[in-house]
């Protein structure tokens, strides 16, 4: 059974038309990522949640935000989408900071 | 900076052959180091991670990797490969100081198992 769940699979939007990714987790972390992949690419993190404290990465663009509501859903929301924000998102969990890594199986964006 | 470079972004292999997987990173503090496999269209999947102890760690699906520390490597191996084993391997290091659990990873290679 999927763990660390992300909707909807693939997301198609219109370039500067607002998106929103979903992930949801039964695994009850208290720590959950999101990283973005880009074609070929490694992923990289945008930022993390550590139960309700936010973590930005340094060069995460404005443009990303992130909302966790409970302890099982993180949102990203990406306000005015461009083409260079097509990408593959993954979201992950783990126990604490320092844990081990259990990813979703990933949002394919792609921007029109 | 930290940084992981994997040495060959394809590794073409016939079935039944042995791989190794190259992985070299750059940092002066300590690290964990993990190797992720990901499947077409899929997300992450941890194959294997070094912590502490044993250089040499086995994972699932027949992988094992060894840290080598005065190297700076943590190499994939797998003696018998299989067509099931096509897909995109990640290697990445988490700084043993770090508060966040950022995971940094190298830019990927693929395994390209042929019949």
């Amino acid at each position: 059974d999927a763990m660390v769940i992300q909707n909807p699979r693939y997301q198609v939007t219109q370039f500067g038309k607002p998106v929103t990714l979903s992930c949801s987790q039964t695994l009850n972390h208290n720590v959950m990522y999101w990283y973005q992949q880009k074609s070929s690419q490694a992923p990289k993190l945008l930022f993390h949640y550590y139960d309700k404290d936010f973590n930005n990465e340094a060069d995460t663009p404005d443009n990303f935000q992130s909302r966790r509501p409970n302890t099982s859903f993180c949102f990203l929301d990406i306000r005015s989408p461009g083409l260079g924000d097509a990408a593959m998102y993954l979201c992950a969990t783990s126990r604490e900071k320092n844990g081990i890594q259990y990813f979703g199986a990933g949002t394919r964006l792609s921007v029109l | 900076a930290q940084s992981v470079t994997q040495l060959d972004s394809q590794v073409p292999v016939f079935e039944e052959a042995p791989v190794e997987l190259r992985c070299n990173y750059s940092s002066s503090v300590s690290v964990y180091l993990f190797w992720y496999v990901q499947y077409p269209n899929q997300g992450l999947q941890l194959l294997l991670k070094y912590l502490s102890g044993s250089t040499l760690v086995k994972g699932i699906n027949g992988f094992e990797a060894e840290f080598n520390k005065s190297q700076t490597s943590f190499h994939l191996r797998k003696p018998s490969v299989h067509i099931s084993d096509t897909a995109e391997y990640f290697c990445a290091v988490r700084l043993g100081s770090s508060n966040t659990g950022k995971l940094i990873f190298g830019q990927g290679t693929t395994l390209q198992v042929k019949p």
